[in-house]
């Protein structure tokens, strides 16, 4: 079975300082991984996802994740947090054994102080 | 275009009542889902389905029901609604492969009953 743990469920930095938010998986095959952001009011975007490929996931607004096996972990990095990120964040978990089914951490409340 | 759409954006309605969410995606993909997401934004698959097989979450009620009437459509029919479906209903589509696939979210429904 999969699972996915999201460690924090808020996360507050200032404008213009790193942003961190931390990922567990669990997986019985190699995972696909992703990660979502959702704003007020809004759906789903695909921030970035990790096939197998490069460990190091360069995704859309800054963002990257690195991909680590020997820690089961995806954490999302930004070098450098905007008003317009605060949002919430979803990493996510899906493995042939799954049939693909998407699975869901808990999420990440960014906030961003001006 | 929007790419996956749903309507409507906001439903209101009493406990007891019969109601549909539609779904509709324009990007040619084979494979549709529907998720919920509580009140504590956790989300969960509730369906997956393509023109050959349709997966049912086991904790999803017999009163839910996802009905196809072509590959570009996933409607969600719910019987006799009860307090406790109050939620955000997440329409998704993707294209199936043999590896992992990308899925592409709707703008979400927000269902409240009284």
């Amino acid at each position: 079975a999969q699972s996915v743990t999201q460690l924090d469920s808020h996360v507050s930095v200032s404008e213009g300082t790193p942003v961190l938010l931390r990922c567990n998986y669990s997986s019985s095959y190699s995972p696909s991984l992703f990660w979502y952001v959702q704003h007020p009011n809004k759906g789903l975007q695909l921030l970035l996802k990790y096939t197998s490929a490069a460990t190091l996931v360069k995704g859309i607004n800054g963002f990257e994740a690195e991909f680590k096996k020997s820690e089961t972990s995806f954490h999302l990095t930004k070098p450098s947090a905007h008003m317009s990120d605060a949002a919430e964040y979803f990493c996510v978990v899906s493995d042939r054994d799954a049939g693909n089914m998407l699975t869901f951490g808990g999420g990440t409340r960014l906030m961003v102080k001006p | 275009d929007t790419a996956v759409s749903q309507t409507p954006k906001y439903l209101v309605t009493q406990m007891g009542n019969d109601k549909s969410i539609k779904c509709e995606q324009n990007l040619g993909h084979d494979t549709m889902y529907w998720y919920k997401q509580d009140s504590k934004k956790f989300l969960k698959i509730m369906f997956s389905y393509n023109n050959k097989e349709l997966i049912i979450n086991e904790t999803v009620p017999n009163r839910f029901s996802p009905k196809s009437p072509d590959k570009a459509h996933l409607n969600l029919h719910i019987n006799s609604l009860e307090l406790g479906d109050s939620a955000v209903y997440f329409c998704a589509s993707s294209q199936s492969a043999g590896g992992p696939v990308t899925q592409y979210f709707g703008p979400g429904t927000r269902l409240l009953v009284l």
